[in-house]
């Protein structure tokens, strides 16, 4: 398995609450992505990152912020945070120049706001 | 825009038959296409790709898919399912002039009986 690491795997909050989530990586890949898991949505962009420092929407990026300060670490924030963002989250990696190669997935982080 | 579709929500299989999980996409260019599997309480593991050549492509666990360009369909196959394939099978397609993002179809639970 790639070298993911998602951190908590677990949380429970309340509306209004900042929150932050952790992937680490010990793979030195590039390009490292947010998603989260819906029933019936299938898996959706929240931000990615293609460089340190270097970050970008995607789908779903409303109400979230990240930043990417060292190759290995992605942080995934939601700043305010709502029951609507109530879900799963996963974090991804790859190499090269990303567009041929197979994202690698974290195990997730189960987020519960009440 | 690009998408994918995976038109059924669930596959029923006996353990020793062959199984199939549909998918068709849609882009304006050459497609770039992912399988994932993904078992309960873990992140998404790539099976397979295609890219460019052979319209059959042999992946993890057995697996393999068929690219057909003018059906525009991308469909899983495994000659004989193994109860331990019961899991959620996710298409996916590049999406175009991007960091190598990828967009999902919403996932196809396989449930393969003994």
């Amino acid at each position: 398995d790639a070298g993911i690491t998602q951190s908590p795997r677990h949380k429970v909050t309340e509306t209004g609450t900042p929150v932050t989530l952790r992937c680490h990586q010990t793979e030195n890949h590039r390009y490292m992505y947010w998603y989260r898991q819906d029933p019936g949505h299938g898996l959706r962009l929240i931000h990615y990152s293609y460089g340190v420092k270097d970050t970008d929407k995607g789908e779903v990026s409303d109400g979230y912020s990240v930043s990417r300060s060292k190759t290995e670490d992605f942080l995934l924030t939601l700043e305010s945070a709502t029951s609507s963002q109530t879900s799963v989250y996963f974090c991804a990696i790859s190499d090269g120049q990303g567009e041929n190669q197979p994202q690698h997935f974290g195990d997730g982080t189960r987020l519960s706001i009440l | 825009a690009q998408s994918v579709a995976q038109p059924e929500d669930q596959v029923n299989v006996a353990e020793g038959n062959p199984l199939t999980v549909k998918c068709t996409y849609s882009v304006s260019g050459n497609p770039y296409l992912f399988w994932y599997v993904q078992y309960p309480n873990r992140g998404l593991q790539f099976l397979l790709k295609y890219i460019t050549g052979d319209n059959l492509v042999k992946g993890s666990y057995g697996f393999e898919a068929e690219f057909n360009k003018s059906q525009t369909s991308f469909h899983l196959k495994k000659p004989s399912a193994l109860v331990s394939d019961s899991a959620l099978y996710f298409c996916a397609v590049r999406k175009e002039r991007s960091q190598g993002n990828l967009i999902f179809g919403k996932g196809t639970k396989l449930s393969v009986k003994p």
